[in-house]
């Protein structure tokens, strides 16, 4: 039973447009929510994260997106750049942090 | 930035034969650490999670038996998959908690990917 889907495998933008990266949730209980960006042979790495309690986070060209009512959250990335293009991961967690549920992952294509 | 390393990057073994993986945070102390596992288009599934010097917890449907973890320390954890069968074939990446940082924030190692002929 998959608590956190990703149901877009890839996306592919033109460099300068937005990304728009999505994701749904299942369990009402989870209190943060999290952005991984994945290159090729390297480990996730965190990107940004918002909690339970704000609707929206931004960090430079990197913005998320809550919405508790409908189990989403989306990640907007504006402008894109081609070196943007990796495996980006959402991921979940309770409040005290010791789990984490992840989703199976949007590889982003930025074309030149 | 703190960096977790993995080791070995791959792996091929015979069926029912042991692997040891190995997971280091190299420049920071691991509170805890998590195993994941993940199939070719699926999500990072957390397999169990292991703080230095007790009993790692492990997730339903995870044999513990069969999945060995062991934190000695607050800088390597390490699972053993015993007598791996083909089923077993899969990409296992860790994780690392500190306690100096945010306590959302996870760092991963890059991987090992297991290959059971």
């Amino acid at each position: 039973d998959q608590q956190v889907k990703q149901n877009s495998p890839s996306l592919s933008v033109q460099e300068g447009r937005i990304s728009i990266l999505n994701c749904d949730y299942t369990n009402s209980m989870f209190d943060y929510f999290l952005w991984y960006k994945k290159y090729p042979a390297e480990g996730p790495t965190f990107l940004i994260s918002i909690s339970s309690i704000k609707d929206k986070n931004e960090d430079g060209r990197f913005t998320v997106f809550l919405n508790k009512s409908a189990k989403h959250l989306s990640l907007h990335i504006v402008p894109s750049q081609p070196g943007d293009s990796a495996v980006y991961f959402c991921a979940a967690s309770p409040y005290n942090f010791n789990k984490f549920y992840f989703g199976s992952g949007t590889k982003l294509n930025v074309k030149p | 930035g703190a960096v977790v390393s993995q080791h070995p990057s791959r792996v091929i073994c015979k069926s029912g034969t042991s692997v040891k993986i190995e997971c280091r945070s190299l420049d920071f102390q691991a509170t805890t650490m998590f195993w994941y596992r993940q199939f070719p288009k699926q999500s990072l599934m957390l397999m169990a999670t292991s703080n230095e010097g007790s009993k790692a917890t492990y997730e339903q449907g995870v044999e513990k038996d069969k999945f060995l973890i062991n934190h000695a320390s607050l800088t390597l954890s390490t699972l053993t998959v015993t007598s791996a069968h083909p089923e077993d074939s899969s990409f296992y990446i860790c994780s690392a908690q500190t306690l100096a940082g945010a306590p959302y924030e996870q760092y991963f190692g890059p991987g090992t990917r297991l290959t059971v002929t």
